[in-house]
């Protein structure tokens, strides 16, 4: 069965000090793996597309990778405006997205 | 932003009651989606469109009808509405490109008494 796990649920992290979200997955035929920001009250937002192992991609402190199993998300020197709920998806091989629950961030100043 | 719009934002409705929410595009994307949002759930298709009068199920269509009579316009309808549907509903559209991503309406937060 196609799945996706996100670790930690949450995680609180002071302003600067940076640290990965975990996407781990299991899917027979991967047509890309999606990273979403939410803010409270909004609907996600788009981040990054994946698509194969060693890939990378960055946006100002975002840069997220992915192995055969899992991506993260690595955060660098983070601000407070970081704070959100992370959001990873994968595509299967109906190009249907499969969502993991997510992973709140709170980043103190 | 993603011209999506989605209306109601909020609704209050009772069990039993139909209701329907909207969702309008301007981008002219092909595709539409309606999803449900649930804490420690992630999100869950309901029903999505591949075009005007063009629909199917998601994993959790039941209790749900969608409709789709213009490109820009997909209503999502509970036909009689329960506690259990009390959830956060996004819209999202995607362009025809297989791998594109989705873009996302700010939601509707609906609570059913």
């Amino acid at each position: 069965e196609d799945q996706v796990t996100q670790s930690p649920e949450a995680l609180r992290l002071q302003e600067g000090e940076s640290s990965s979200l975990n996407c781990s997955y299991t899917v027979s035929g991967l047509r890309g793996l999606f990273w979403y920001r939410q803010d409270p009250g909004k609907g996600p937002e788009f981040l990054f597309t994946l698509y194969s192992a060693g890939e990378e991609k960055e946006k100002e402190r975002l840069k997220a990778t992915l192995t055969k199993k899992e991506s993260f998300l690595h955060i660098t020197a983070p601000k407070p405006e970081d704070s959100a709920t992370y959001l990873c998806a994968i595509g299967d091989s109906n190009y249907q997205l499969i969502w993991g629950a997510g992973t709140k961030l709170i980043i103190k100043p | 932003d993603a011209g999506i719009t989605q209306s109601p934002r909020h609704k209050v409705t009772e069990t039993g009651t139909p209701v329907t929410l909207r969702c309008h595009q301007t981008e002219n994307h092909r595709y539409m989606y309606w999803y449900r949002q649930d804490p420690g759930h992630g999100l869950r298709l309901i029903h999505y469109s591949y075009g005007v009068k063009d629909t199917d199920k998601g994993e959790v269509s039941d209790g749900y009808s969608v409709s789709r009579s213009k490109t820009e316009d997909f209503l999502l309808t509970l036909e009689s509405a329960t506690s259990s549907q009390t959830s956060v509903y996004f819209c999202a559209i995607k362009d025809s490109v297989n791998n594109s991503p989705l873009h996302f309406g700010n939601g509707t937060r609906l609570t059913v008494t």
